[in-house]
């Protein structure tokens, strides 16, 4: 039972490169969420997903895209990654009430 | 929109009790959450503490809500430099359909010396 998975765990990207960051859970757990953290800011929610099929934006969306391929993965996409996008990426998943984070993706863009 | 609200610094000798506070806005909470986040670590959940409660222990840690006041504390007994740390006090806003969308506070970190 891996729990919260993310993939990379590191990545460097030039501005206006594009990437897509990969989450996935194997606790059946139906909502799913992205963040970032960012030192002095805490976490802040940029989408989520409620249930397979649905997403919705949270408090920082701008320039980010989603996919909820399936129960299990929860992909984020920057299509044109800016300097601003430098920071560390936190999928979490939750049963209710209870909310687990994955590992986190430290990315840097130059 | 909601907040919530924790001093950023907090410096105890091994051995003593730590007490990190924190303050929330939100009037409906139904759960209230203390994460740990080790350094280079993912966030890892604590405790968390029923909104209809005012007290919660588990082995070293003490949670108390004041849910008049809409303050919450985590008290770690027994203070060791393992728990040296960033401390998360995070709100459930149960929005948006979802099983819990968490607002965080900016998050404590916890020095312990020996």
């Amino acid at each position: 039972n891996a729990g919260v998975t993310q993939t990379p765990k590191f990545q460097v990207l030039k501005t206006g490169q594009s990437m897509t960051l990969q989450c996935a859970q194997d606790m059946n757990h139906n909502s799913m969420y992205w963040y970032r953290q960012d030192p002095g800011m805490g976490l802040r929610l940029i989408y989520y997903s409620a249930s397979e099929g649905t997403t919705d934006k949270g408090e920082v969306p701008n320039g980010y895209n989603v996919s909820r391929l399936n129960k299990r993965e929860f992909s984020l996409r920057l299509e044109s990654a800016a300097p601003s996008q430098t920071s560390v990426y936190f999928c979490a998943s939750s049963t209710p009430g209870l909310q687990y984070f994955g590992p986190g993706t430290r990315l840097t863009v130059t | 929109g909601e907040d919530v609200e924790q001093s950023l610094f907090l410096s105890v000798r091994e051995g003593d009790s730590s007490v990190i506070n924190c303050t929330y806005t939100d009037s409906s909470s139904t759960y209230l959450y203390w994460y740990k986040q080790e350094p280079g670590a993912g966030l890892q959940l604590l405790t968390y503490i029923f909104s209809n409660m005012d007290m919660k222990q588990d082995q070293r840690l003490t949670v108390l809500l004041n849910k008049k006041d809409k303050h919450l504390s985590l008290r770690i007994a027994d203070t060791q430099t393992g728990d040296s740390a960033i401390y998360f006090c995070a709100d459930n806003l149960n929005y948006g359909g979802s099983q819990g969308n968490l607002i965080f506070g900016k998050g404590t970190k916890l020095s312990v010396k020996p």
